[in-house]
């Protein structure tokens, strides 16, 4: 059973369109990671959250924590073909759990 | 550079024949973990280990072994792989466990059991 519901699963879009992924769970954590995972490679952390409610960017990435820290999302601004990859989102909590992804492709 | 080695990248194996997965970090990690990856259930945790000579199950255990006799090292072993086995395996470290830092993965091992 999953307890961090991803969404969407799949996502493709094109060269400077904006998109955001979703993280969603019942649980309150303590923390939350986002990771990038690109073919063949392991993933790559890209931002924790800590507080509820709180927002941190990175260059065209945007990434917000749910007040009640069970949820958070991803925003991404005019997205690029380097940004193509698997997006995880991590619950720390007694333990940390992993989403299942969701996989973006942009197209140039 | 800081990082996670795993070896092998690649490894095709037959049934029931014992082999080890090796990870070694060089960051001074206390905290180590193994993962894996299957389409559509994520990553799911195998064993991890807070410390040296501390090691305990995660989700998906069995089949599986593992040892902390060294900081640095988190060997995988399999005493008897099956086909079921086969898939995408990370190891991860991470400096403070539970306080919001996040994990360092290798590059993974991609196991095929035929």
């Amino acid at each position: 059973t999953q307890l961090l519901e991803q969404s969407p699963q799949f996502l493709s879009i094109q060269e400077g369109e904006n998109l955001t992924v979703y993280c969603n769970s019942s649980s309150v954590f303590s923390s939350l990671q986002w990771y990038r995972q690109e073919p063949g490679e392991g993933p790559v952390l890209l931002v924790t959250v800590v507080t509820g409610g709180e927002v941190k960017k990175l260059k065209r990435l945007t990434f917000q924590f749910g007040d009640a820290r069970k949820d958070s999302s991803l925003h991404i601004t005019a997205a690029q073909p380097g940004d193509t990859g698997l997006y995880l989102c991590a619950g720390e909590a007694n333990d940390m759990r992993f989403g299942a992804g969701t996989r973006l492709t942009v197209k140039p | 550079e800081a990082q996670v080695t795993q070896n092998p990248r690649y490894l095709i194996t037959v049934t029931g024949k014992k082999l080890t997965v090796t990870c070694s970090q060089n960051m001074n990690h206390e905290y180590m973990s193994w993962y894996r990856q299957d389409p559509g259930l994520g990553l799911r945790q195998i064993y991890y280990s807070m410390n040296v000579e501390v090691t305990d199950k995660g989700d998906v255990p069995e089949g599986y072994k593992v040892s902390r006799k060294e900081k640095r090292n988190f060997p995988l072993i399999l005493e008897s792989p099956s086909p079921n086995q086969t898939s995408l395996y990370f190891c991860a470290s991470s400096g403070y466990r539970g306080q919001g830092y996040g994990y360092t993965f290798g590059s993974g091992t991609r196991l095929t059991v035929v």
